[in-house]
């Protein structure tokens, strides 16, 4: 079955410093995605970052990367620079295969950051 | 810029007493989802609707039921509260094409059963 495990329940950076949020993940199929939200104190899921299976190059957006390593089956964000506005909760999510028109998401327990200044 | 609206933020509830949470988006997003989060147990999946007209449970579907009214609106309605049913509820929304199914999230719904 497939199964995301985020094996750090929290972490702390340094303002400016970058760092890294692991996910590994388990799956037997072939095609698949992977996502990152992260949820700050205010409660909303903000969508940060996507990375499918067939990708040949990581993911990047602004300041988020995914560093994808398909064989160790993992898809971990790096923030670079930190700020003090990413301190939240990180979630890691895959989307299940295809079942009729729904792709549904696995989520991962979360990880909290905290930026110190 | 709507997205995904959910109503109310914040809910308190008697035991036995019912409620429905509203979950509407303006995206024309096909699939929609109603999640739980509870403190160290992530998002857990009540349930879901893959198109109009169409609904099916997820991992923790008992103690609710929904309605996917039309394209637009999935509602989630709680017959008899309970205590064990206190949680942030989220309504997703997603377009399923090839490749890339992004979820937007609504702002939350704080439920408290007492």
């Amino acid at each position: 079955a497939q199964k995301i495990t985020q094996t750090q329940p929290g972490m702390f950076v340094q303002e400016k410093e970058a760092v890294t949020l692991d996910c590994t993940y388990d799956t037997s199929d072939q095609s698949y995605g992977l996502f990152w939200y992260k949820q700050p104190s205010s409660g909303e899921m903000i969508f940060l970052i996507y990375q499918g299976s067939y990708d040949e190059q990581n993911a990047t957006e602004g300041r988020y990367s995914l560093n994808f390593q398909k064989a160790r089956k993992s898809a971990n964000l790096v923030i670079s620079a930190s700020q003090l506005g990413d301190s939240a909760m990180y979630f890691c999510a895959m989307r299940e295969p295809r079942v009729g028109n729904n792709r549904k998401l696995i989520w991962g327990l979360g990880t909290s950051l905290a930026v110190n200044p | 810029n709507a997205g995904v609206t959910q109503t109310p933020k914040f809910q308190v509830l008697k035991t036995g007493q019912s409620m429905t949470l509203q979950c509407a988006q303006d995206m024309n997003h096909n699939s929609m989802y109603w999640y739980r989060q509870d403190p160290g147990m992530g998002l857990r999946l009540i349930y879901y609707s893959a198109s109009e007209g169409t609904t099916d449970k997820g991992e923790v579907p008992n103690g609710y039921n929904v309605s996917r009214l039309n394209k637009r609106e999935f509602s989630l309605r709680l017959e008899s509260a309970a205590p064990s049913q206190t949680s942030v509820y989220f309504c997703a929304s997603s377009y399923s094409r090839a490749g890339f199914t992004e979820a937007f999230f609504g702002q939350g719904t704080r439920l408290t059963v007492v």
